[in-house]
């Protein structure tokens, strides 16, 4: 089975500018959620997303967004990126809503 | 919400000996604790968990062990090896996508 693919790898941005991320989940897993990870930080909840809808919802800003498609597949956005967003996404996938499968992620980089 | 405290930041331990790292965790709804292991460039990957019911898990030169009464929960690994080098985050979670990772902690095991 394939493992969570994250795409891009790699992207770098300026400020102002928006984002989109985009994560497919493991065959079969309906339920895809989004982390934040920084040095400072560690792993931070953004939401979570389940057959389209959106379930839960970290303390994020409403810049940050996501959905999900009818294939299970996800996209996050960002938009008016600040300097600050620069981190590692995470992307995870669930089939039993508690083990999470995570992706390898997107490095974003705002300058 | 919960909140999840993980020490120590960093431990360095020589090659053959044990490793532990500990978590507290703050609601007491909390019933699942899962460990997770990320080396550089890839994403946290699941190496154990344990529900609330269960007070010790073991797999092979790992375990986690549960003080509910307590709320913290360890992880053990005996006979480290250099692959074991690696960060490791401790979660906490109440059913739902929802979960709260530890800070990390950063293993370096020496040849």
């Amino acid at each position: 089975k394939a493992g969570v693919t994250q795409t891009p790898r790699y992207l770098i941005k300026t400020r102002g500018q928006q984002v989109t991320l985009s994560c497919s989940p493991i065959s079969g897993h309906r339920s895809v959620s989004w982390y934040q990870q920084t040095p400072g930080q560690g792993l931070q909840f953004l939401f979570e997303y389940f057959s389209e809808t959106q379930r839960n919802k970290g303390n994020f800003p409403g810049r940050f967004s996501g959905r999900q498609f009818s294939n299970s597949r996800s996209e996050m956005n960002v938009s008016t990126l600040e300097l600050g967003d620069s981190a590692l996404y995470l992307c995870a996938s669930s089939f039993d809503n508690e083990k999470l499968f995570f992706g390898s992620g997107t490095q974003l980089s705002v300058l | 919400g919960e909140n999840v405290e993980q020490h120590p930041s960093t431990l360095s331990v020589q090659e053959g000996d044990s490793a532990v790292i500990k978590c507290t965790y703050s609601d007491s709804a909390s019933n699942y604790f899962p460990w997770y292991k990320q080396e550089l460039g890839k994403g946290p990957q699941l190496i154990i968990d344990i529900r609330s019911n269960v007070g010790e898990k073991k797999d092979q030169r790992i375990a986690v062990t549960l003080n509910k009464t307590a709320k913290h929960f360890s992880l053990h690994i005996t006979e480290t090896q250099p692959e074991d080098s690696a960060v490791y985050f401790c979660a906490a979670s109440i059913g739902r996508n929802d979960m709260r990772f530890g800070a990390g902690t950063r293993l370096t095991v020496k040849p």
